[in-house]
């Protein structure tokens, strides 16, 4: 069964960094599109990044263009998101989702607060 | 961006009675290959969204008859025949035709 396990959430001062991990297990990791997608505190969902199977693929949210990097390694079936120069509303759950038209399976989240 | 609005924000059901989420989006949703990436995802409260239905109708394993989907173009509607306690939640539409866009949601409670 499709399992995605998000890593990595924490506090972050404004202008701060964090690398965000998911591990993927249950399918053919590199057949996938994946996503990341966020939900701000008590706020709806939010698309960020997605990455298409061999990496060569990639679109960004224009909210994160150019602070947020998207990579996956599928020799370690694993998707990460780094984010450089965070801001107060970047401030959200991040979700690491299977797919990028089609999504369909969801990890449980790692909230990422970024605060000073 | 695509714009996809729902309604209504908030919908309060009775047990066993029907309820109905309509879906609207700013641009036609049928794609190229002629599919029509229209999902439904339920959350319930403290969990990740769960997808209901893909496509507009087609039911994901496991989810049950009661859950429906229909519409074409840019009108979509998610329907329960009859609403159970476990169904509170917050319903999103989202469109994957163009760059990934959700609705902002409809909360269904039980009056």
């Amino acid at each position: 069964q499709v399992q995605l396990v998000e890593s990595g959430g924490g506090l972050v001062k404004p202008g701060g960094s964090l690398r965000l991990s998911c591990a993927a297990s249950g399918f053919t990791f590199s057949d996938y599109y994946m996503s990341w997608i966020r939900q701000a505190p008590g706020a709806g969902l939010e698309w960020v990044s997605y990455i298409g199977g061999s990496g060569s693929d990639i679109s960004y949210a224009d909210s994160v263009k150019g602070r947020f990097t998207i990579s996956r390694d599928n020799t370690k079936n694993s998707l990460y998101l780094q984010m450089n120069s965070l801001r107060d509303e970047d401030t959200a759950v991040y979700f690491c989702v299977r797919g990028s038209r089609e999504i369909g399976s969801w990890g449980q989240g790692t909230l990422v607060t970024v605060s000073s | 961006d695509v714009v996809m609005t729902q309604s209504p924000l908030s919908l309060p059901v009775t047990l066993g009675q029907p309820a109905s989420i309509s879906c609207r989006s700013s641009q036609t949703l049928v794609n190229s290959d002629g599919h029509t990436y229209l999902n439904w995802f339920q959350q319930r409260p403290g969990q990740s969204p769960r997808r209901l239905i893909s496509k507009v109708s087609q039911r994901d394993s496991g989810v049950p008859d009661r859950f429906s989907g229909s519409g074409s173009g840019t009108d979509f509607t998610l329907k329960i025949s009859r609403v159970e306690a476990e169904d509170v939640g917050v319903y999103y539409c989202v469109q994957g035709t163009h760059r990934l866009t959700f609705g902002g949601g409809t909360k269904v409670e039980i009056k």
